[in-house]
């Protein structure tokens, strides 16, 4: 009965290649957000959607594209890959009070 | 722009005292939230306490507390008791109310829990 689900949780891949990383929430949220966190700990925002519409996109190359095709599923798709974007992802979803974050997937790009 | 500053890369608390964990942030909003969160070496983000900053009281989860100073913006997390389940990275955070709202988080503070 996992709540905030991601995959996969380990991507090693190529620089220049295309990846996508898949979230879904199951806590019935109507916001959902993705995080970055970089190689010193550093969580930062990158976008964020609200019943499938985009409400907050911070400064990110536009090599990442999120997609939301239902309330319940925000994936993050990034073309042609770079070192630098080496980070943990993190998916969240939001209810009133909280924001609930899935267990991160880790991209290591070679 | 909202920051929020941790100004204590890393602490260490023997095992069964209390740490005090600081955080400061910069806003010129009334409404908000402040969040301390745990990721211990699993990276899973655990919420370990929250506070409405329109609530004078301060929050409280079991050994967690928070000393919340409105007018001063500052949110500093005591532990009390502290346990070697404890030791992780904290990190402080603030989020606007409203739906268009995300989390500022600071830069993050390592817990270290000794014998």
């Amino acid at each position: 009965d996992t709540a905030v689900s991601q995959t996969p949780k380990y991507l090693v891949t190529q620089m220049g290649n295309d990846k996508s990383i898949k979230c879904e929430q199951n806590l019935g949220h109507d916001t959902m957000y993705w995080y970055k966190q970089d190689s010193k700990k550093f969580l930062k925002i990158m976008f964020s959607y609200n019943n499938k519409e985009l409400i907050i996109n911070e400064t990110v190359p536009n090599r990442f594209s999120p997609k939301s095709p239902d309330k319940a599923h925000l994936n993050l798709h990034i073309n042609s890959l770079e070192l630098g974007d080496s980070a943990v992802y993190f998916c969240a979803s939001r209810d009133y009070n909280e924001q609930f974050f899935g267990p991160g997937t880790r991209l290591t790009v070679l | 722009a909202q920051t929020v500053t941790q100004s204590q890369p890393e602490m260490s608390v023997q095992e069964a005292e209390t740490v005090t964990l600081s955080c400061t942030y910069d806003t010129s909003e009334s409404d908000y939230y402040l969040f301390w969160y745990k990721q211990p070496p699993s990276r899973q983000m655990i919420l370990v306490i929250r506070q409405e900053a329109y609530k004078q009281q301060n929050a409280t989860e079991n050994r967690f507390s928070v000393n919340f100073q409105k007018a001063a913006k500052s949110f500093s997390l005591k532990i009390s008791d502290s346990q070697l389940g404890d030791a992780a990275m904290y990190f402080c955070a603030y989020r606007l109310s409203g739906t268009a709202s995300k989390l500022t988080f600071g830069t993050g503070t390592r817990l270290q829990v000794t014998l």
